[in-house]
């Protein structure tokens, strides 16, 4: 199957800091998606990005698929933005979203 | 409902003991996925759902896990005889199809004790 890894495991920044998350994966994949799972174990679905560029505020990723990575930006960090980042993909003929294991990003005021 | 429901919230039962943990997915989408997440884990895959087709079961750790879809809609998964490994928080997501952005429910948190 598809193999997932994410780097750094853990990021520790000061409120205010840019910040970049990285996922590799190991096939082609037509799905790709970055979570945040805050403290209380919800997953908050942040983009969709099997391929391209998106922004969403302070957050932003970029997937280039040829290369078999993505990257997610975090500008300017809030303690809310603290938990955990996952990245998920999902390759050609076989659908179910394979998670990486994670990012942990603590924020301190 | 607007998202992906799972029942029980939490679930606190006794090793030996047999449970079901439900979802109920997004109305209209057709994938369904079951993951378990143990204490400060990723999430493990368990089991894919897609329209008729058959589910992908690769996931399921021992034979005392099962899952089923009613209808296309209602999952359970149930665990029989359950051992204190199980203990997990079991997650549920669905897409409008395979490919699609995924949803995930809040979690059925197992403890066996």
């Amino acid at each position: 199957g598809i193999q997932v890894e994410q780097s750094p495991p853990d990021l520790i920044l000061q409120e205010g800091a840019n910040s970049t998350l990285r996922c590799n994966f190991s096939d082609s994949v037509n799905n790709l998606q970055w979570f945040h799972q805050n403290p209380w174990g919800q997953l908050i679905n942040l983009f969709y990005i099997p391929s391209g560029t998106k922004q969403n505020g302070r957050l932003s990723a970029t997937t280039v698929a040829t290369e078999r990575y993505s990257l997610l930006y975090i500008s300017s960090s809030q303690t809310t933005d603290s938990g955990v980042y996952f990245c998920a993909v999902g390759g050609f003929g076989n659908e179910k979203l394979t998670f990486g294991t994670g990012t942990r990003l603590t924020i301190i005021p | 409902g607007a998202g992906v429901s799972q029942s029980p919230s939490n679930k606190v039962t006794e090793k030996g003991k047999d449970v079901e943990l439900r979802c109920d997915p997004i109305s209209g989408h057709t994938a369904l996925y079951w993951y378990r997440q143990s204490l400060g884990q990723g999430l493990e895959f368990l089991i894919y759902f897609q329209g008729n087709s058959a589910p992908d079961k690769s996931g399921l750790p021992s034979d005392r896990f099962s899952a089923e879809r009613t209808g296309g809609s209602v999952s359970t998964l149930t665990i029989q005889r359950t051992q204190q490994e199980d203990s997990a928080v079991y997650l549920c997501a669905s897409s409008l199809w395979g490919v699609t952005e995924a949803f995930f429910g809040q979690g059925t948190r197992l403890t066996v004790v």
